[in-house]
């Protein structure tokens, strides 16, 4: 399956901790990303975890997967009005028989942050 | 070093007509993807191509079209354009064509079809 969901708003405080979640129907899903997407820009790469880990931490930001749920999660500490943004979720694959490496996304959660 | 770029920036275009949007992938990356992004939605693959080939098409139809060159800039080529096919056109690099690179997107280029 190609389908990636995700929650399409999320409102936090700042200085409160985001969550936002992410399942994938791919079990064989081998990248799994996170982008931010600000008004009129492009997508800017977050951060991303390899299928066999649980977790990763890079600075402010916390990656969780749950395999089993096929579940993922970006924890942003400390959240800054500057957070403000879309984030997609989005899983990299390679197509069967090829070593092609294509992005599925999920529709993207809007987090807005209020000071 | 300069990230990935995408010219031009935005495009209008009446129906009917043809459009080409360029790319030029981060420094020393081989592999260019085009993903068209439609208001509210979530990027759609349209296309991959590694060393000047393509390896891989997304469900797009023939109207759709790419080419990658010796210096592995990319072009995409629109014709017969319709409404439907205004969007935000995002070119993305990678290292190598696999599943284990990180893929790093451009600006966009927005077209909006009158």
């Amino acid at each position: 399956g190609e389908d990636v969901e995700q929650s399409l708003f999320l409102s936090v405080r700042e200085g409160d901790s985001s969550v936002i979640n992410c399942t994938y129907t791919d079990s064989s899903s081998t990248y799994l990303y996170w982008y931010k997407q600000e008004p009129g820009a492009g997508l800017q790469l977050l951060t991303y975890i390899f299928s066999n880990m649980d977790m990763k931490q890079d600075q402010r930001l916390t990656v969780l997967l749950n395999k089993k749920d096929k579940h993922l999660s970006l924890r942003i500490a400390d959240t800054q009005t500057g957070d403000s943004a879309i984030y997609f979720c989005a899983e990299s694959k390679a197509d069967r028989g090829s070593t092609l490496g294509r992005l599925y996304f999920g529709r993207g959660t809007q987090l807005t942050v209020w000071p | 070093d300069a990230g990935v770029t995408q010219s031009p920036t935005h495009l209008i275009k009446t129906r009917g007509q043809h459009v080409t949007l360029r790319c030029s992938p981060i420094s020393g990356h081989k592999s260019v993807s085009w993903y068209q992004q439609v208001l509210g939605q979530g990027p759609q693959f349209i296309f991959q191509y590694y060393e000047k080939e393509e390896r891989g098409r997304g469900n797009f139809p023939d109207r759709f079209s790419a080419r990658q060159f010796p210096n592995y800039s990319s072009e995409l080529n629109v014709n017969a354009l319709l409404l439907g096919d205004s969007a935000l056109y995002l070119c993305a690099s990678s290292e190598e064509a696999g599943d284990s690179y990180e893929q790093y997107f451009g600006p966009g280029t927005r077209l909006t079809v009158t």
